[in-house]
């Protein structure tokens, strides 16, 4: 079982939707991440949130938009997105962003986001 | 910069065998390195880190991976492969600055019965 739980685990949405993905931790972690995983591929980080601020935006397109609601929780904002943004969309958390380099990341099983 | 090669795309090999996967790392400072293991419509799963201290690492599920400074290498071991190894598996060093993790292409570990 994962400690990182992400909903929805599929999304199929057109490409002028609106939809939201979500990403929940309990473990204390303030340090959260979203990644972008192609197939057979590592995942890409996308954007980096150290104590709910954003602190690393990887030159993602705007038409992601992320969120972090409080300490707990992140979300991602997906509005007009393209058929090539279809991927695993995975989120993650680490305990302390000072001590970022020597710290685990712990994932969630991702979002399958398919866009028609 | 930092960057990580894993040298082999694909790793068939029958179950009970030993395997090694590959990886090496090029960095100017201190790094720390992590394997994950990624199972079918699954999140990544750490399997094992090095921070510092003894060079033999010991991790989850039977695997042990070796830093090697000098030849700027972390490879993961197993012994002996389950059919349930089965999985893609991520080398991964720390990046400067706020970046935590700078990963491998990956290495597709295929167990035959």
């Amino acid at each position: 079982d994962t400690e990182v739980t992400q909903t929805p685990k599929h999304l199929v949405m057109g490409m002028t939707n609106k939809k939201s993905l979500k990403c929940e931790q309990h473990m204390g972690h303030r340090a959260m991440y979203w990644y972008k995983q192609k197939a057979k591929k590592p995942p890409e980080l996308m954007f980096v949130y150290s104590y709910e601020k954003l602190s690393i935006n990887e030159s993602v397109p705007s038409r992601f938009s992320p969120e972090c609601p409080n300490s707990s929780l992140l979300n991602l904002h997906l509005h007009a997105l393209q058929p090539e943004d279809s991927a695993l969309y995975l989120c993650a958390s680490s305990q302390d962003p000072g001590q970022a380099r020597n710290q685990p990341q712990h994932f969630g099983d991702g979002t399958r986001l398919s866009i028609l | 910069a930092q960057s990580v090669t894993q040298l082999d795309s694909q790793v068939p090999v029958f179950e009970e065998a030993p395997v090694e996967l590959r990886c090496n790392y090029s960095s100017s400072v201190s790094v720390y390195l992590f394997w994950y293991v990624q199972y079918p419509n699954q999140g990544l799963q750490l399997l094992l880190k090095y921070l510092s201290g003894s060079t033999l690492v010991k991790g989850i599920n039977g695997f042990e991976a070796e830093f090697n400074k000098s030849q700027t290498s972390f490879h993961l071991r197993k012994p002996s492969v389950h059919i349930s190894d089965t999985a893609e598996y991520f080398c991964a060093v720390n990046k400067e600055g706020n970046t935590p993790l700078v990963f491998g292409k990956g290495t597709r570990l295929s167990v035959i019965a």
